[in-house]
């Protein structure tokens, strides 16, 4: 079974400061790796997403995430956040090998950017 | 806008009510699913249509009815709900099974 552990519920941070916000996975087969994004009153966005090739993996707004398979990891990370960067963030996993749906998502990463 | 049109956005029904969610996408995909996102609790898959075929429910209680008539249309019926039932209604699909999901804006759903 896979899971996807998100180890910060909030993250509050200053306009124009760096953010991490931290994901961890957990699966015995190889995973694709994605990212998402939820502003208020809105359905989920893909950010972002690791398929295969380079670990390293960029958004069109500046984020980026970096799949680290020694560590299990999925970090998202940008150098310098935006007031309208404020929204839940998820991280989700999913088993390219199974035939069956397969995409867990962690509980989510409220990022609040204050001014 | 993701090609992922959901209708209602907001409903408000009584727990006597017979409702449904309606799920639309023109983009191609062959899986659509419903999850269910509610307060202080992380994302719950409910259904998941596979070419038309239900491959998953997770233990979701009858009184939610999922129907899959084509691979472009989806819909949740709802009847006899709880007030626990009230919740982001959010509908999603992807290409195939293991790839990203696109998602509808939600339906927000009331049970008083």
């Amino acid at each position: 079974a896979q899971s996807v552990t998100q180890l910060d519920s909030q993250v509050p941070v200053f306009e124009e400061a760096p953010v991490e916000l931290r994901c961890n996975y957990s699966s015995s087969v190889s995973v694709y790796l994605f990212w998402y994004v939820q502003y208020p009153n809105q359905g989920l966005q893909l950010l972002l997403k690791y398929l295969s090739g380079s670990t390293l993996v960029e958004s069109i707004n500046g984020f980026e995430a970096e799949f680290n398979k020694s560590q299990t990891s999925f970090h998202l990370r940008k150098p310098s956040v935006h007031i309208s960067d404020t929204a839940e963030y998820f991280c989700a996993v999913s088993n390219p090998e199974g035939s069956n749906y397969k995409l867990t998502f962690g509980k989510g990463t409220l990022l609040t950017v204050n001014p | 806008e993701t090609g992922v049109t959901q209708t209602p956005r907001h409903l408000v029904m009584g727990m006597t009510n017979k409702k449904s969610l309606k799920c639309e996408q023109h983009l191609g995909h062959n899986a659509m699913y419903w999850y269910k996102q509610s307060a202080k609790k992380p994302l719950e898959l409910m259904f998941v249509y596979n070419f038309k075929e239900q491959t998953e429910n997770n233990s979701v209680p009858s009184r939610f009815s999922p129907e899959c008539p084509n691979s472009s249309h989806l819909f949740l019926h709802l009847h006899t709900l709880q007030p626990e039932d009230s919740a982001l209604y959010l509908c999603a699909s992807s290409r195939r099974a293991d790839t990203e999901a696109f998602f509808g804006q939600g339906t927000r759903l009331t049970v008083v």
